[in-house]
């Protein structure tokens, strides 16, 4: 059972572009969403990550937009950039344990 | 250097033969854990340790056994390999932040054991 469904699987944006990759919780008990950039024979690495008590994070071109009663979140990366392209998970945890539950992952391709 | 540090980086091994994938971390964390990686699937968590006499099963634990030799090494064996374990294998690392509700737990991950089970 996933308890973290992201989508879409791949992306293709043009450079410049906004994409944007959605991700949707079941449990409310979840309190600390990360999102992971991981390049190709490399391992993951935190982005950015936000708590359920506010409804936005940026960080540079990143920003991360929370909606806790709709329980999903989303990544959106301005001003696009070739060395963008990378696969992203979303991720949530909870309680002091902090394990993390991962979606599935997107695939974003940024063209020149 | 790197600070978690995965070996070997690529195996490729036969059903049935028992294999073992190190890592070692230089970050001080007391915590380590081991996923894998699938198409689609994302990351799922195998085992967990909080330090050398705490470990815990993941979600998808059946058919891996770990050790935790020291706080800075953390082993994962699969004792009979099956083709279905046919992964990218990542150990990662956090540092204990306490209780605090909104403290947060990045992991540093190591750069990844592909294994092939034939």
């Amino acid at each position: 059972q996933q308890q973290v469904k992201q989508s879409p699987q791949s992306l293709i944006v043009q450079k410049g572009g906004i994409p944007i990759i959605n991700c949707a919780y079941e449990n409310t008990a979840f309190d600390y969403f990360p999102w992971y950039q991981q390049f190709p024979g490399k391992g993951p690495a935190l982005l950015i990550a936000i708590r359920p008590d506010v409804s936005e994070k940026k960080e540079g071109r990143f920003t991360i937009s929370f909606n806790k009663s709709a329980k999903q979140f989303s990544l959106h990366i301005m001003d696009s950039q070739p060395g963008d392209s990378a696969t992203y998970f979303c991720a949530a945890s909870r309680g002091s344990a902090r394990q993390l539950t991962f979606g599935s992952g997107t695939q974003l391709t940024v063209l020149p | 250097d790197a600070d978690v540090t995965q070996t070997p980086r690529n195996r490729i091994t036969k059903t049935g033969k028992r294999i073992m994938l190190e890592c070692s971390q230089t970050k001080g964390h007391d915590r380590m854990y081991w996923y894998r990686q699938d198409p689609g699937l994302g990351l799922r968590l195998i085992y967990y340790s909080f330090d050398v006499k705490d470990i815990n099963k993941g979600e998808i634990s059946d058919g891996y056994s770990v050790s935790r030799q020291a706080q800075a090494k953390f082993s994962l064996s699969l004792e009979s390999a099956i083709p279905n374990q046919t992964a990218l294998y990542f150990c990662a690392t956090s540092a204990n932040y306490g209780t605090v509700p909104w403290s947060y737990n990045e992991q540093f991950f190591g750069p990844g054991t592909r294994l092939t089970v034939l």
